[in-house]
């Protein structure tokens, strides 16, 4: 079964520059999450879209912003990088807004140097 | 704050045996909680999840106990083999989000 794809799977940036991860949810689904996690830590509920429309923000910084696209996909973008971006970026897809169910993309390892 | 949280950070069971991780959460109107599993490197996967409207329920090797009285849920693994080596997470799904707790790393001991 098709699950959600997640791009780059390594990503290695400096301090400072800019950086853009992509999710493409499991066909049908029509809402995003996107969720941080640091080393060691418990992932952290980042932003949420449905139907192309953002839906939900949590701790996001203000040096994030995200968008959903009209096939669905997803891309997260980060400006300023900072050493403490360092982190696992994960992806989640669900079917309709308010959907229990959540599936998890591989995530994407981002190193700031 | 933190809705859900776990009590240990580590367990470390033989193989073969059967392995309990626990979990408090403190949000008494929570009305679903799910166990995920994350191996080394990848995303959290889903094992089992309750509603608040059960107190057991059961899956392949798993189960799932939910005590409201005391807002605590744990995840029974029935004979434990390597391949469950990873940190589990207990969460909880809060208004359309995932609110993980901080994850028992379970070692399984040859």
């Amino acid at each position: 079964a098709a699950g959600v794809i997640q791009s780059p799977r390594h990503l290695i940036k400096e301090k400072r520059e800019t950086a853009t991860l992509k999710c493409y949810p499991i066909p049908r689904h029509d809402t995003v999450y996107w969720y941080q996690q640091g080393p060691g830590q418990d992932p952290q509920f980042l932003i949420s879209f449905y139907e192309k429309m953002q839906s939900d923000k949590g701790s996001i910084p203000d040096r994030f912003s995200a968008q959903q696209f009209s096939d669905y996909h997803s891309e997260l973008n980060m400006s300023s990088l900072e050493l403490g971006d360092s982190a696992l970026y994960f992806c989640a897809s669900s079917l309709g807004q308010g959907s229990y169910e959540q599936y998890f993309g591989p995530g994407t390892r981002l190193t700031v140097t | 704050g933190e809705s859900v949280g776990l009590h240990l950070p580590t367990l470390s069971v033989q193989e073969g045996d059967n392995s309990i991780i626990n979990c408090a959460y403190s949000n008494s109107a929570s009305d679903y909680f799910i166990w995920y599993k994350q191996e080394s490197g990848k995303g959290p996967q889903f094992i089992i999840d309750i509603r608040s409207n059960m107190d057991k329920r059961q899956g392949q090797r798993v189960t799932v106990l939910l005590n409201k009285t005391v807002k605590h849920l744990s995840l029974q693994i029935a004979a434990t083999q390597p391949g469950d080596s990873a940190v589990y997470f207990c969460a909880e799904n809060l208004d359309d989000k995932i609110i993980f707790g901080k994850g028992t790393r379970l070692h399984i001991l040859p």
